[in-house]
């Protein structure tokens, strides 16, 4: 029973460069999140998918964009790293938007030099 | 100014004692989260609650909207328990906003 699985699990990064992370989740979940945690910080936001062919902004959405692919699978491309974008990356996806817990990914350790 | 205040931001416990971790928010809101992180990052949704109180084995959650304020209960606590504990709360846009949370230890 995968839940929410997120590829790679660490990634190092030169500024500048682009790549995407990857979530797929197997729980026939309608909605999607991408969120970001940042030391001294709680999660936030940066887009999210409703359902599928729809996507959203977050609190903290500049430096990326999202594609819902299909129901299972939502990516997270970051098109010129910058180092403010070292983090910790997590996906999490939900039966629907609204009052549903959410299952969240093992996450995606991103490094920017 | 983060919407979502908890406290202590840390905790050390000796086995066996009864912990609580609290959460207070400024907005109204439609639910509350507890979440658990362990060491190597993984996230798990322990509650939702919008009223009253849950209970799942030794972990409780209460919640009073009045006050809006949340409290999260560890009983007979164990070192496997150690953690970091996240609030979140939902408003009415349906999005979640996260506290800091707060880092358990517990020493046998």
């Amino acid at each position: 029973n995968a839940g929410v699985t997120q590829t790679p699990k660490f990634q190092v990064l030169k500024t500048g460069q682009s790549m995407t992370l990857q979530c797929a989740q197997d729980m026939n979940h309608n909605s999607m999140y991408w969120y970001r945690q940042d030391p001294g910080m709680g999660l936030r936001l940066i887009y999210y998918s409703a359902s599928e062919g729809t996507t959203d902004k977050g609190e903290v959405p500049n430096g990326y964009n999202v594609s819902r692919l299909n129901k299972r699978e939502f990516s997270l491309r970051l098109e010129s790293a910058a180092p403010s974008q070292t983090s910790v990356y997590f996906c999490a996806s939900s039966y629907r938007e609204g009052n549903q817990p959410q299952h969240f990914g093992d996450g995606t350790r991103l490094s920017i030099l | 100014k983060n919407e979502v205040e908890q406290s202590p931001q840390n905790l050390t416990a000796q086995e066996g004692e009864f912990i609580t971790i609290n959460c207070s928010y400024s907005v109204g809101i439609s639910a509350l989260h507890w979440l658990q992180q362990h060491p190597g990052g993984g996230i798990v949704s322990l509650f939702m609650l919008s009223s009253g109180k849950k209970k799942h084995g030794r972990l409780i959650a209460t919640i009073n909207i009045q006050e809006k304020h949340s409290s999260l209960h560890i009983t007979a606590s164990h070192p496997r328990d150690s953690a970091v504990y996240i609030c979140a709360v939902r408003g009415s846009n349906y999005k979640l906003t996260f506290g800091k949370g707060t880092l358990l230890t517990v020493n046998p």
